[in-house]
């Protein structure tokens, strides 16, 4: 069974810019997280889809943040325009069904460097 | 507000030890709290799980400890070994299922 794939693995980029990465959850998953884990703590979640509708984004910062799960499978989460304190590791995880009592499964992340 | 605390934030235990590490929180809507195992580069694995109607769950030699009244948990891994070396964290989910969060971590490292 293929895992939760992420691109890019990493990215570096000027603070002002903007920035997507991608997932793509296990075949079959219908749920679909996204983390944001700064160096030395513990993930944060920052959205949680269940299929293409949102469950939750009360951490999301929408002033610069974006996610979007169009049809149910692969996600994008964009940051416009990216600050200092964005650098962090960003995580996509999936699970059969939402609510967090199934086991979720974590991509690798993309390391992001705000520069 | 920190919503889950770990301690300690770092452990260094000989092979064939135990390793402790605890957990506490406030919020008396978290009902399933899961542990989980990430190693450098990789993305958290979940470990092992607890629900508080229970007071004790193990899986091999991992076995978490819940204390409801105390509001504490902990992970307990018997027979530590190198493999083992990584960081742990604890987290907490609410009765609604969309509150998810996160102990700080600590990082164990096995001494061979």
């Amino acid at each position: 069974e293929a895992g939760v794939a992420q691109s890019p693995r990493y990215k570096i980029i000027e603070k002002r810019q903007s920035v997507a990465f991608w997932c793509n959850p296990i075949s079959g998953h219908a749920t679909l997280y996204w983390y944001q884990q700064i160096l030395g703590q513990g993930p944060k979640l920052l959205i949680q889809f269940q299929n293409n509708g949102v469950v939750d984004d009360s951490q999301l910062p929408k002033d610069r943040f974006s996610a979007e799960r169009l049809k149910g499978v692969d996600s994008t989460l964009k940051i416009q325009p990216a600050k200092l304190e964005d650098s962090a590791v960003y995580l996509c995880a999936s699970s059969l069904r939402p609510g967090g009592r199934d086991t979720q499964y974590f991509g690798p992340g993309t390391r992001l460097t705000v520069l | 507000q920190q919503q889950v605390k770990q301690s300690p934030q770092s452990l260094i235990v000989q092979k064939g030890g135990i390793s402790i590490i605890n957990c506490a929180y406030e919020n008396t809507a978290f009902d399933y709290f899961p542990w989980y195992q990430q190693f450098p580069g990789k993305g958290p694995a979940l470990l092992i799980a607890i629900r508080p109607d229970v007071s004790e769950k193990k899986e091999g030699r991992f076995t978490i400890s819940f204390n409801k009244s105390a509001k504490q948990f902990s992970l307990h891994i018997m027979d530590s070994q190198p493999g083992d070396s990584a960081t742990y964290f604890c987290a907490a989910i609410s009765n609604t299922g969309n509150q998810f969060y996160f102990g700080t971590g600590t990082s164990l490292t096995v001494i061979p």
